[in-house]
């Protein structure tokens, strides 16, 4: 019940074009849902983050949707750039279980010029 | 300050070995958090501390030592490694423990273990 599940694995995409990763989860003491976006050699650095009594929230290119009675929850990167290939994680923290965040298996994603 | 700062950036140690990872933050975050990354895998989390004291283990072999000397600093010890935790060793800290935001991750320690 703590798992998250990302999909898809990889991901190639043109320049330009709209990238999307979904995840989902069971666990419904979850409480805050941020993604991670991961450089090679890097920690994980937050890109964008939603709460589950909002449905949507947008910063710059980057766009959380949230469906919260189908436990779901996407990201959608519109005008996909180069810079942008990187490992994209989401995950979930439960207030159940001493806020621990539960990753998702990431998703590799090559935008190509 | 925003960052997470974690060093050494690459350490490389025999089994018999012992050396510290140092992970320091000045953004006055009380949870500081030991996450253990493999290739292409996600963070996996090892401890927690909050207010300086260990909050979570996630059963980690004693092998690793964590500690958190006061607010800004923390530390792993680690001693009689397998070449199994090789591994890049993450450090995060966050305002409260038990708020759900501001979760500051470093860029890691990539350590080997020969």
């Amino acid at each position: 019940q703590q798992q998250v599940k990302q999909s898809p694995q990889s991901l190639i995409v043109q320049k330009g074009g709209i990238s999307i990763i979904n995840c989902a989860y069971e666990n419904t003491a979850f409480d805050y849902f941020p993604w991670y976006q991961q450089f090679p050699g890097k920690g994980p650095a937050l890109l964008i983050a939603i709460r589950p009594d909002v449905s949507e929230k947008k910063e710059g290119r980057f766009t959380i949707s949230f469906n919260k009675s189908a436990k779901q929850f996407s990201l959608h990167i519109m005008d996909s750039q180069p810079g942008d290939s990187a490992t994209y994680f989401c995950a979930a923290r439960s207030r159940t279980s001493g806020s621990r965040l539960t990753f998702g298996e990431g998703t590799q994603l090559t935008v190509n010029p | 300050d925003t960052e997470v700062t974690q060093t050494p950036k690459h350490l490389v140690m025999g089994m018999t070995n012992k050396k510290s990872l140092k992970c320091e933050q000045h953004m006055g975050h009380r949870a500081m958090y030991w996450y253990k990354q493999k290739a292409k895998k996600p963070p996996e989390l090892m401890f927690v501390y909050s207010y300086e004291k260990l909050s979570i283990n996630e059963s980690v072999p004693s092998r690793f030592s964590p500690e958190c000397p006061n607010s800004s600093l923390l530390n792993l010890h680690l001693h009689a490694l397998q070449p199994e935790d090789s591994a890049l060793y993450l450090c995060a800290s966050s305002r409260r423990q038990w708020l759900p935001y501001g979760y500051t991750f470093g860029s890691g320690t990539r350590l080997t273990v020969v």
